[in-house]
């Protein structure tokens, strides 16, 4: 099994801050998802990134794919309450998906 | 109509008790899977079925028995209950089994071994 470490477990901010969630591993992934799951829900895909050094944006979400596809990180600018979430990294490797044990985002109003 | 659904929603039973969680997903997609994921929100993968073939089997114990009476169908049946097999349960699916694939989660089966 292919370890990814998170962090921070848990980011508290005010709505319109910015924050960052990283995704660390010593493993090297054929691709990398994000996904966000809401309390009572499963987890729902954001975005793949595949290629080492890949930015993706998602309106006010950017997601980046390190060069080595080692790591990734979660930016979210000017953040709504409805950013609020269970934010999962997931590694792809040997056709099988390792997930992170998340970062816990509350946005405060 | 929810893609990916499983019941119940929520279990609550005794140690040694055996207990089915059922899974669907109308998505017409060829694989399905099995996540356990314990209180500290860690997601782990159980079990792959491609159509109604096993193909992921991670260390899990025998207890726990997956079965695929069709490739839209994966449930999940559980002999002889522990403590340690509280959390939520979730089904997935994905169009196929392969790189990139998207998965799509079911809301979960949140089990309480009491």
């Amino acid at each position: 099994t292919q370890l990814l470490e998170q962090s921070p477990q848990f980011l508290s901010i005010q709505e319109g801050e910015n924050l960052t969630v990283y995704c660390n591993s010593s493993s090297v992934f054929s691709s990398l998802q994000w996904y966000r799951q809401e309390p009572g829900e499963g987890p729902v895909l954001l975005v793949t990134v595949v290629t080492g050094g890949e930015v993706k944006k998602l309106k006010r979400l950017t997601f980046q794919f390190g060069d080595a596809r080692k790591d990734s990180s979660l930016h979210i600018t000017a953040a709504q309450p409805g950013d609020t979430g269970l934010y999962l990294c997931a590694g792809e490797g040997d056709y099988k998906l390792s997930f992170g044990a998340g970062t816990t985002v509350t946005v405060r109003a | 109509d929810t893609a990916v659904s499983q019941t119940p929603k929520y279990l609550v039973t005794q140690m040694g008790n055996d207990k089915s969680i059922k899974c669907e997903q109308n998505l017409g997609h060829d694989t399905m899977y099995w996540y356990k994921q314990d209180s500290k929100k860690f997601l782990k993968i159980m079990f792959s079925y491609n159509n109604k073939e096993l193909i992921i089997n991670e260390t899990v114990p025998n207890r726990f028995s997956p079965k695929s009476p069709d490739k839209a169908h994966l449930n999940l049946h559980i002999n002889s209950l522990e403590l340690g097999d509280s959390a939520v349960y979730f089904c997935a699916s994905s169009a196929r089994a392969g790189i990139q694939e998207k998965l799509f989660f079911g809301s979960g089966t949140q089990l309480s071994v009491l």
